[in-house]
């Protein structure tokens, strides 16, 4: 298994302004994934977030919106730009050390935009 | 377009009853996963299922594969409380370990 933290737990932001999702892993990881859990849905992912260059982003979801920062191999960033209330959701990160891994998932991080 | 759907939706069972969530997808994949969330809480893996006919067992859980209908089951042998939980299956959908999530389903055990 393996041992994921996120920082912050939850926060409570103003429309307009941006907050930075961080996702620590224990150990190297090769694949990490934000995904966003509005309330009372499922799951979908936002990008997967590729050591040494650019994410990849899923339908609908766009680099100037929810930029990514991989800089090694246990830790990436996700921030959530130009909030509005639409994007009250909770950020949820997911690691898998190969193809034939389980996915692992973070406790999430709980976003409130007023 | 991958697509996984699971039914029901919401299920409320009794204590010390059986049943079965079912999650059917769309396209080939090659692994399909369970997990479960507690309220508030993240998901927490129960199940990976790699290959026709895997079956996989943990306490009164039980989860198959059919590849060929597409289809994966998870069984629940006497339910207890301690289940009550929203469950979900995910299916690889064959890039790079993409997941595509079915909508959950709520399950609620009553005494």
């Amino acid at each position: 298994s393996a041992v994921i933290s996120q920082k912050p737990s939850r926060d409570i932001c103003q429309r307009g302004t941006s907050l930075t999702i961080q996702c620590q892993v224990d150990s190297q990881v090769t694949m990490m994934f934000w995904y966003r859990q509005q309330p009372g849905q499922s799951l979908t992912l936002i990008a997967t977030a590729n050591q040494g260059s650019e994410a990849t982003y899923e339908s609908g979801f766009v680099i100037d919106k929810f930029p990514i920062s991989r800089p090694n191999l246990t830790f990436s960033t996700l921030t959530v730009s130009n909030m509005s209330p639409e994007d009250s959701s909770i950020y949820l990160c997911s690691v898998a050390r190969g193809n034939q891994e389980t996915q692992y998932f973070g406790p999430g991080t709980r976003l409130l935009v007023l | 377009e991958l697509k996984v759907e699971q039914n029901p939706l919401f299920l409320s069972m009794q204590e010390g009853k059986n049943y079965t969530i079912y999650c059917n997808y769309s396209t080939t994949s090659d692994r399909l996963y369970w997990y479960r969330q507690d309220p508030g809480k993240s998901l927490e893996s129960l199940f990976v299922l790699l290959s026709n006919g895997a079956v996989k067992q943990e306490g009164r859980l039980m989860a198959s594969l059919d590849t060929k209908a597409r289809l994966s089951t998870l069984h629940i042998t006497a339910a207890v409380h301690d289940l009550s939980a929203t469950y979900f299956c995910a299916v690889d959908d064959n890039q790079g370990g993409k997941l595509i999530f079915g909508q959950g389903t709520e399950l609620s055990v009553k005494p």
